[in-house]
């Protein structure tokens, strides 16, 4: 498997700014996702982060609220604009190292918005 | 689209067996998937199954059978430490790089 680092762990923050989340994965994956999991829910993707292009986003989300970078196959970040207290979540960082494989998740980042 | 279905919450005993069942409706599947999440922590892999049949891996097994559109989780030799959510999740179409399409989960308590 894959050592997934994200940060931060988790953050406070106030209603209308933006947090941006990284993840930096220790090897070069094939696919790299970002979920979101609500207070007692499962998990449900928001988008899947491209190498090197724009990211495919889920029917619910929409770039300028998530706008993720995936510049080279270790690393990708998602932004949380101008946030919300509907936004306060977990969001969670997951790759796919190889196809047919078994995704893999980072320990996610905990978002509170007051 | 995707359906996925499975029991909120179960509760075993220590030492006993439990079964967790998921049932799906797909319009194509390219595997399933169980994790496990503690509370506060994220989901870790236990087992995946592409076609028919038991995989087992120590304490885990897992069944499949595509034409039913059903799966369960077997849990042997429950301790205390199983108690957390068991995820299951489906992989669909086009292909291996799909990503994953979660249930809600099934709050599982293990008790003494």
């Amino acid at each position: 498997s894959a050592v997934i680092s994200q940060k931060p762990s988790r953050d406070i923050c106030q209603r209308g700014t933006s947090l941006t989340i990284q993840c930096q994965v220790d090897s070069q994956v094939t696919m790299m996702f970002w979920y979101r999991q609500q207070p007692g829910q499962s998990l449900t993707l928001i988008a899947t982060a491209n190498q090197g292009s724009e990211a495919t986003y889920e029917s619910g989300f929409v770039i300028d609220k998530f706008p993720i970078s995936r510049p080279n196959l270790t690393f990708s970040t998602l932004t949380v604009s101008n946030m919300s207290p509907e936004d306060s979540s977990i969001y969670l960082c997951s790759v796919l190292l190889d196809s047919n494989q078994p995704q893999h998740f980072g320990d996610g980042t905990r978002l509170s918005i007051l | 689209g995707q359906n996925i279905d499975q029991p909120t919450e179960m509760t075993a005993t220590e030492g006993a067996i439990v079964q967790i069942n998921c049932t799906y409706q797909t319009s194509g599947f390219n595997g399933l998937f169980w994790y496990q999440q503690h509370a506060g922590e994220a989901p870790t892999f236990l087992s995946y199954n592409v076609l028919d049949g038991l995989e087992e891996k120590g304490r885990f097994s897992s069944f499949l059978s595509r034409s039913k559109g059903y799966s369960y989780l077997l849990l042997k030799e429950l301790q205390m430490k199983d108690s957390a959510s068991y995820l299951c999740a489906v992989r669909p179409p086009p292909g291996g790089n799909t990503p994953l399409v979660f249930g809600k989960g099934t709050r599982l308590s293990v008790i003494a």
